[in-house]
């Protein structure tokens, strides 16, 4: 069974409109810690917002804001008032335990339309 | 501080040679991992090191193995390389606890 799910392979957005990108889990382990990285096409792996399971709030970085519900295992990523330069694929992923191996689902790519 | 540098950028080699990309990790990051990305997919999990030593592995073959020094950098080695081991080979540093923070990557191609 796939531990990250990315059920978008694509999207397209108006520059300046808010997106939501998908990301379900599994896990059993009690502590994880939930990810969401930007790769443009150059290929690197930028990180973007962190969100720990025992975190009671839901974490926000500038634009990006992870909305978290531990209950349904999501993991979604809200872009807020998208630009040209958000466009790039995106994966969420998620780290168990403490180590640095990190899953990744699949990612998403999302085009911003001017 | 100084980010996650790996080198080369690009590598063309024959199938069946052997291969050594290198990663100077982050400073103040004591633990570096591999990951592999083929083309259209996410990155999938190699190997990690932790002061010195291998403490974690995907499910790779034996003839991807690595080294990380006592100043904290990093080598990847992979052997009898295969069409398939053509990808972009990711390098990343953290703590065990903070989010990790990924080099540029090379970009491996076999011929």
């Amino acid at each position: 069974a796939q531990k990250i799910t990315q059920t978008q392979p694509g999207m397209f957005v108006q520059e300046k409109e808010a997106v939501t990108l998908d990301c379900t889990y599994d896990t059993s382990d009690p502590s994880y810690g939930l990810f969401w990285y930007k790769q443009p096409s150059s290929g690197e792996m930028i990180f973007l917002i962190y969100q720990g399971s025992y975190d009671q709030q839901n974490a926000t970085e500038g634009r990006y804001s992870l909305n978290f519900q531990k209950a349904r295992k999501s993991a979604n990523l809200v872009i807020s008032a998208s630009q040209l330069g958000d466009s790039a694929m995106y994966f969420c992923a998620m780290r168990e335990g403490r180590d640095d191996k990190i899953i990744f689902g699949k990612g998403t790519r999302l085009h911003i339309l001017p | 501080e100084t980010g996650v540098t790996q080198s080369p950028t690009h590598l063309i080699k024959t199938r069946g040679q052997q291969v050594t990309l290198r990663c100077s990790s982050q400073s103040g990051h004591n633990t570096v991992s591999w990951y592999q990305q083929a083309l259209g997919q996410g990155p999938q999990f190699i190997f990690q090191y932790y002061r010195e030593e291998e403490n974690g592995r995907g499910n790779f073959p034996p003839r991807f193995s690595g080294l990380q020094f006592p100043n904290y950098s990093s080598e990847l080695n992979v052997n009898a390389l295969e069409l398939d081991d053509s990808a972009l080979y990711l390098c990343a540093s953290g703590t065990g606890v903070s989010p990790l923070h990924f080099g540029n990557g090379t970009r491996l191609t076999v011929t």
